[in-house]
């Protein structure tokens, strides 16, 4: 059963870079017709697509995060991650890792439980 | 962006009814549409994609119509595990987009 785990610092000061891995296991993040996706919810809030990845390193982003984010994948940990620069209050939030299935369809299952990150200094 | 709206905001239902939620979309988005509920503290879980298929494993009871820009879900008897946020998915385009989501509470 494919499980996704989000890993990385729950505090970030403001203007620093947030920098979060998500570690995939039950199955290989090479397979193919599967992207890998970062998804966010600020606490009450709903929720907003961040961008998805393939293993080949081909990315979609969203165009609102664009200049402050990098999404990376390590095939040989079975690992994606995020980065996301100059970060402010407003990018608190649950960050949750995701598989993208790709294609003509596409849809996010399974996710990650989901880490939160707070940006204070 | 695609635009999607949700309605109502919040249902207030019993356990045995049936409920209904709507997405409609700021433009047309064929069937790309997925369905989510998620719990207090939890992760969303997809219920549907492609507006109208049901993912494996989740109950019956919960099916999906629509195309274009009007969709909705509907939960034909709704069982106490059912309380939750529903959120809608356009994955017609780039950038991905949610709906404001729906709380289901009880009555």
């Amino acid at each position: 059963q494919l499980q996704l785990q989000e890993s990385g610092p729950g505090l970030v000061k403001p203007s620093e870079t947030l920098s979060l891995t998500c570690t995939v296991s039950g199955g290989s993040i090479s397979s193919s017709s599967y992207y890998w996706g970062w998804i966010r919810q600020p606490p009450g809030k709903g929720l907003e697509w961040i961008g998805s990845i393939y293993y080949s390193g081909s990315t979609y982003y969203n165009p609102s995060l664009r200049s402050r984010i990098t999404i990376s994948v390590d095939s040989s940990k079975n690992q994606f991650s995020l980065k996301l620069s100059s970060v402010t209050a407003a990018d608190t939030a649950v960050y949750y890792c995701a598989r993208h299935v790709w294609g003509p369809l596409n849809w996010f299952d399974p996710w990650g439980q989901g880490t939160l990150v707070t940006v204070s200094s | 962006d695609i635009q999607l709206t949700q309605s109502p905001s919040f249902l207030s239902a019993s356990v045995g009814d049936r409920v209904t939620i709507t997405c409609r979309a700021s433009q047309g988005i064929s069937s790309y549409l997925a369905w989510y509920q998620q719990k207090p503290g939890k992760a969303p879980q997809l219920l549907i994609y492609s507006a109208s298929t049901l993912q494996s494993g989740v109950p019956s009871r919960f099916s999906g119509r629509g195309s274009g820009t009007e969709f909705a879900l509907t939960i034909s008897s709704l069982q106490p595990e059912d309380f939750a946020t529903y959120y809608c998915q356009q994955l017609n385009s780039y950038p991905f987009t949610f709906g404001p989501g729906t709380k289901v509470d009880i009555k």
